[in-house]
């Protein structure tokens, strides 16, 4: 089974730090993607990856930052932690870099961070 | 630009009966169609997904849904549900001219009663 795994499942942090989420999937996967779920709005994309150092801004990329050195790590930045950050952020990673459609996203549990 | 709207919140429903959770989409282009669920304190597990060919997609657990192009909805229905069902369950869709694009609705928490 592809796995996924998100480094915290709940993170508090105060206003101004600067904040790194982890994520690391096992199935060499081509694509990966930072959502964030608040309740009401669904699922926002926030960032992806389609390969090492590549990547493409989401629907709501402001305050955000990622980094895929390796392609089983995509890290996700929030550069100064602001209070309309808390959010609970989803990691996914799919199969072929090419066609993300034809492949389903396999998500991480979570991490529910607050930001004091 | 595409929108994925599902019009209930929260669906209450008895163990055994029938459910129906609605989705509705809005696209200029063709799309393709994923539900997923959600179990309290995970991520999202793919359900069942339409991608082509026949518009009865049947998926895990006993759920299926079916693509009506005409009134642009990709409804997901489940016989009899069960209280492990008790879940939240998202709708998505994936437009033709944006491979990477995932779009999802607000979701819909099913609420199974004994």
């Amino acid at each position: 089974d592809v796995k996924v795994t998100q480094s915290s499942r709940y993170l508090v942090k105060r206003t101004g730090e600067k904040v790194f989420l982890e994520c690391v999937q096992d199935m060499d996967h081509e694509n990966m993607f930072w959502y964030r779920q608040d309740p009401g709005l669904g699922l926002r994309l926030i960032y992806f990856s389609y390969d090492v150092k590549m990547k493409e801004k989401g629907d709501i990329p402001e305050g955000y930052s990622v980094s895929r050195e390796k392609k089983e790590r995509f890290s996700l930045i929030l550069e100064s932690a602001s209070t309309n950050q808390t959010s609970m952020y989803l990691c996914a990673s799919s199969q072929q870099g090419g066609n993300a459609r034809n492949q389903p996203q396999h998500f991480g549990d979570g991490t529910r961070l607050s930001i004091l | 630009a595409q929108s994925v709207t599902q019009l209930d919140s929260q669906v209450p429903v008895f163990e055994e009966a029938p459910v129906e959770l609605r989705c509705n989409y809005s696209s200029s282009v063709s799309v393709y169609l994923f539900w997923y669920v959600q179990y309290p304190n995970q991520g999202l597990q793919l359900l069942l997904k339409y991608l082509s060919g026949s518009t009865l997609v049947k998926g895990i657990n006993g759920f299926e849904a079916e693509f009506n192009k005409s009134q642009t909805s990709f409804h997901l229905r489940k016989p009899s549900v069960h209280i492990s069902d008790t879940a939240e369950y998202f709708c998505a869709v994936n437009p033709s001219n944006n491979f990477n694009k995932f779009y999802f609705g607000s979701g819909t928490k099913l609420n199974v009663k004994p």
